[in-house]
């Protein structure tokens, strides 16, 4: 069964400085999707970026961007410009690829504190 | 466009007793997951539907848990009896795709608190 590490358990950056969140992944397959979902508080979860494994260019949004380590399995979030409004749960997760019993497995999460 | 509804956002019940939570997707998406996340802890699967056949429940507790999804939109999920360990936030979510790339579309959780 496919795992998901995130060995952070809280972060913390100043506004507008940089951060990234830390993520492993433990898979024999060589053909997956990873994401990385954001949870405010007492909001819902949502997508922030996500990465197909058979892509060697790393996944870009805005301000969000990862650095993809295949042989690695690694798969970390860097957020530039940090903004309050960025201060969240921050879960990476791993999805199989294709099929439809393929299931998106969650990391335990990072917190993530802005401050000014 | 509206977002994945859930109700109720809290519940508070004893051990033994019986709840359930309800759960309508957007419309037009075809999956829907139900997800349990303990605090401390990354949401866990419990069940995906796609339309209204079960996908994957591997990991729903069968002997108290059980999920419908009607006529493949509305879900219901229903706890009995509920244990303390069963405290937890129980998520919808819902997306246009079976599996892939496809984004997950999560409501606002409904938070059970078993005494």
């Amino acid at each position: 069964a496919q795992t998901v590490t995130q060995s952070q358990p809280e972060m913390s950056v100043q506004e507008a400085e940089t951060v990234t969140l830390s993520c492993t992944y433990d898979t024999s397959e060589s053909d997956y999707y990873l994401f990385w979902y954001k949870q405010p508080p007492s909001r819902q979860m949502i997508l922030v970026i996500r990465q197909e494994a058979y892509k060697q260019q790393n996944a870009t949004e805005n301000r969000f961007s990862v650095n993809f380590q295949k042989a690695a399995k690694s798969f970390s979030l860097k957020i530039s410009d940090s903004q309050l409004g960025d201060a969240a749960m921050y879960f990476c997760a791993y999805r199989s690829a294709p099929g439809t019993a393929s299931k998106l497995t969650f990391g335990t999460g990072t917190r993530l504190q802005v401050t000014l | 466009e509206a977002g994945v509804a859930q109700s109720p956002r809290y519940k508070i019940i004893e051990k033994r007793q019986s709840v359930a939570f309800w759960c309508n997707p957007i419309s037009g998406h075809a999956t829907l997951y139900w997800y349990q996340q303990i605090l401390g802890q990354g949401p866990k699967l419990l069940i995906q539907f796609q339309n209204n056949g079960v996908v994957d429940d591997s990991q729903l507790p069968k002997d108290r848990f059980s999920a419908e999804r009607l006529k493949g939109v509305d879900s219901t999920l229903k706890i009995q009896p509920a244990k303390l360990e069963d405290s937890a936030v129980y998520l919808c979510a819902s997306s246009l795709l079976a599996g892939g790339a496809g984004e997950l579309f999560f409501g606002e959780g409904s938070r059970l608190t078993v005494l």
